[in-house]
């Protein structure tokens, strides 16, 4: 168990749904990151969240976005699902800025 | 564009040999260089790491080696062991988000 609890960990919907994500972070981490892992690619980052404030933004798309809550678990919520956003999404977290990423074991959203 | 490149999508290693896996980077103000290693249904976990002040970096059987002019890093494995039978990420930062490559899958054969 590495201290990151990411929940669910499956989850099956139809296109055009809406999804919650969750992810509770190791135990004094401030910093939480969410990845999204496609086929065939690597782990793209999606935005980071450092003590309730959105700290850095990657390649997340309009339909997709997050928050940090005041207990620091994050929620990462995708809009208008299609096919092509299956994927493992990962959540880590960090004490310090972008050092020492504990990942949690990642939800798998197929879409159909 | 990529700027975090594993060109070797899978390498198969017999055990007791050496298992060399290479990552190039295109950006030269990243400062801190990561090995991570996932297995399946699990999340990645970190390995090993460098800062650019360093060459190498050695922690028991895994050694990481960077060649900053040809924004080159390498691992290597010795010896490999069945049990280091998973998907190995590099990852690097600049003070910004951890960059991954997308990995290169390692079977070592008993």
């Amino acid at each position: 168990d590495s201290g990151v609890t990411q929940t669910p960990k499956h989850l099956i919907t139809a296109t055009g749904q809406r999804v919650t994500l969750r992810c509770s972070p190791r135990s004094g981490d401030l910093s939480v990151y969410w990845y999204q892992q496609s086929l065939d690619q690597g782990l793209q980052f999606l935005i980071q969240y450092y003590n309730g404030e959105e700290r850095a933004k990657g390649n997340i798309l309009e339909r997709f976005s997050a928050q940090q809550f005041p207990d620091l678990h994050s929620e990462l919520n995708l809009s208008s699902l299609e096919l092509g956003d299956s994927a493992l999404y990962f959540c880590a977290s960090s004490v310090r800025d972008f050092y020492g990423y504990t990942f949690g074991s990642g939800t798998r959203l197929t879409v159909v | 564009d990529q700027q975090v490149k594993q060109n070797s999508p899978s390498l198969s290693v017999q055990e007791g040999r050496i298992s060399i896996l290479n990552c190039d980077y295109t950006n030269s103000m990243f400062d801190y260089f990561l090995w991570y290693k996932k297995y399946p249904a699990e999340g990645p976990t970190f390995l090993i790491s460098i800062s650019s002040i360093k060459d190498k970096n050695e922690d028991g059987r895994f050694t990481v080696f960077l060649n900053k002019s040809a924004k080159h890093l390498s691992l290597h494995i010795v010896p490999s062991q069945p049990g280091d039978s998973a998907v190995y990420f590099c990852a690097i930062s600049g003070n910004t988000p951890l960059v991954f490559g997308k990995g290169t899958r390692l079977s070592v054969i008993a």
